[in-house]
């Protein structure tokens, strides 16, 4: 099987930055993505990386290690509808996993 | 354009009953994926296609059915339903011909059996 990790919560204030971490183990690898769900909602694409490096998109950005199985998920300037839960899911062959997400709280 | 539909959105089912959760996708997407989810769980895998005719099993997929008929519809079939399978069951779709394969997500089946 696949084991995917994230930290269960976090929480930060409107403005600042914080970054969520995921590692993982997988039988393979073709890529790594981060889907934001809002409670009662369904997952929206955020991000998608393959290979290493840092991906910029506006205020999030997520970062990719493949040898060391890490990746994270920046999110600048923290704004109230930020506050959901963030997934962190590998693609093997065709299916993908996902760790069981990280529910972010935005405080005024 | 729809994207991913899933009917219906809720439903109470009793123990033993039968139920087909629909899904739809109008993307032309070849790749179909059925998931649960369970509260504070992540998305556990059902079942998958990869095209029309052609399906496999997920990590959990004890309990369903499913079948691929057209490239358009990827229904999810409960035989008798337990109470371990109250849960939120979403259908996603991608489009898989090239790196930045996305899946799309329909809104979701809350389903309880009581």
């Amino acid at each position: 099987g696949q084991n995917i990790d994230q930290p269960t919560e976090m929480t930060a204030t409107e403005g600042a930055i914080v970054q969520i971490n995921c590692t993982y183990q997988t039988s393979g690898f073709n890529g790594l993505f981060w889907y934001q769900q809002h409670a009662g909602e369904a997952p929206t694409f955020l991000s998608y990386n393959v290979l290493d490096g840092l991906e910029e998109k506006g205020r999030f950005s997520s970062f990719l290690s493949r040898s060391k199985g890490y990746s994270y998920l920046l999110l600048k300037e923290l704004q109230m509808k930020d506050s959901a839960s963030y997934l962190c899911a590998v693609k093997v062959d065709y299916k993908l996993s996902f760790g069981a997400g990280t529910t972010v709280t935005v405080r005024a | 354009n729809a994207g991913v539909t899933q009917t219906p959105k809720f439903r109470i089912l009793k123990i033993g009953q039968s139920m087909t959760l629909q899904c739809t996708q109008d993307m032309n997407h070849n790749y179909m994926y059925w998931y649960r989810q369970d509260p504070g769980m992540g998305l556990k895998l059902i079942y998958y296609s990869v095209g029309a005719g052609i399906t496999d099993k997920g990590e959990v997929p004890n309990g369903y059915n499913v079948s691929r008929s057209t490239t358009e519809d990827f229904p999810l079939r409960l035989e008798l339903a337990a109470p371990s399978q109250t849960s939120v069951y979403f259908c996603a779709s991608s489009y898989n011909r090239g790196e930045n394969t996305e899946a799309f997500f329909g809104q979701g089946t809350r389903l309880t059996v009581v």
